[in-house]
């Protein structure tokens, strides 16, 4: 079994200032994770993903997040937010790396940034 | 590359009326999902597809839920009768087996069809 956690439901940061957000994870498998975005009314973008290599995974936009095993969490952090990061971003489970399983999403953090 | 395409983009029904639901998946893409993501939540796979035949269907609700891929790349996902829970979007995926390594992850989701049950 899979699940992940997302512990803020909503997150709010000034624009320029640092961007975390947190989720935890559970997996009987040595998991892949990935964070992927959703703006109003578009598809699922993927942002990054990590699947056993290098544990500081980066993707687009800046983004980066940090696989720790020990705590079971993979948080996706960016330096500097941007206008355009204001979206829905889920952290997402798979039991494997081959790209056909399925993915277990988490509820979702809506980020909102403040000019 | 052409994206995963998907209509309609909404949809506007009445309870206990049918309605359909098209995907056409990234050509050469032999794994198709079918995924349900009610407002406020995260998606939910309910049906995946390899090739023509189904993989996991465990989450969808077969007495009312129904999916095809007969000739394994388009889909159809239908819903008869439907019920004011229904209301969702409904996303299609599909991916390549193997492509997981590569950043160019291989999975990709449609714009998804928006269904307002009334």
């Amino acid at each position: 079994a899979q699940s992940v956690t997302q512990l803020d439901s909503h997150v709010s940061v000034s624009e320029g200032t640092p961007v975390l957000l947190r989720c935890n994870y559970s997996s009987s498998y040595s998991p892949s994770l990935f964070w992927y975005v959703q703006h109003p009314n578009k598809g699922l973008q993927l942002l990054l993903k990590y699947t056993s290599a290098a544990t500081l995974v980066k993707g687009i936009n800046g983004f980066e997040a940090e696989f720790k095993k020990s705590e079971t969490s993979f948080h996706l952090t960016k330096p500097s937010a941007h206008m355009s990061d204001a979206a829905e971003y889920f952290c997402v489970v798979s039991p494997s790396n081959f790209g056909n399983e399925k993915l277990t999403f988490g509820t979702g953090t809506r980020l909102t940034i403040i000019p | 590359e052409a994206g995963v395409a998907q209509s309609p983009r909404y949809k506007i029904i009445e309870k206990r009326q049918s309605v359909a639901f098209w995907c056409n998946p990234i050509s050469g893409h032999a794994t198709l999902y079918w995924y349900q993501q009610i407002l406020g939540q995260g998606p939910k796979l309910l049906i995946q597809f390899q090739n023509n035949g189904v993989v996991d269907d465990s989450q969808l609700p077969k007495d009312r839920f129904s999916a095809e891929r007969l000739k394994g790349v388009d889909s159809t996902l239908k819903i008869q009768p439907a019920k004011l829970e229904d209301s969702a979007v409904y996303l299609c995926a599909s991916s390549y087996p193997g492509q997981g390594a590569q950043f160019n992850y291989g999975y990709t989701f449609g714009s998804g069809t928006r269904l307002t049950v009334v």
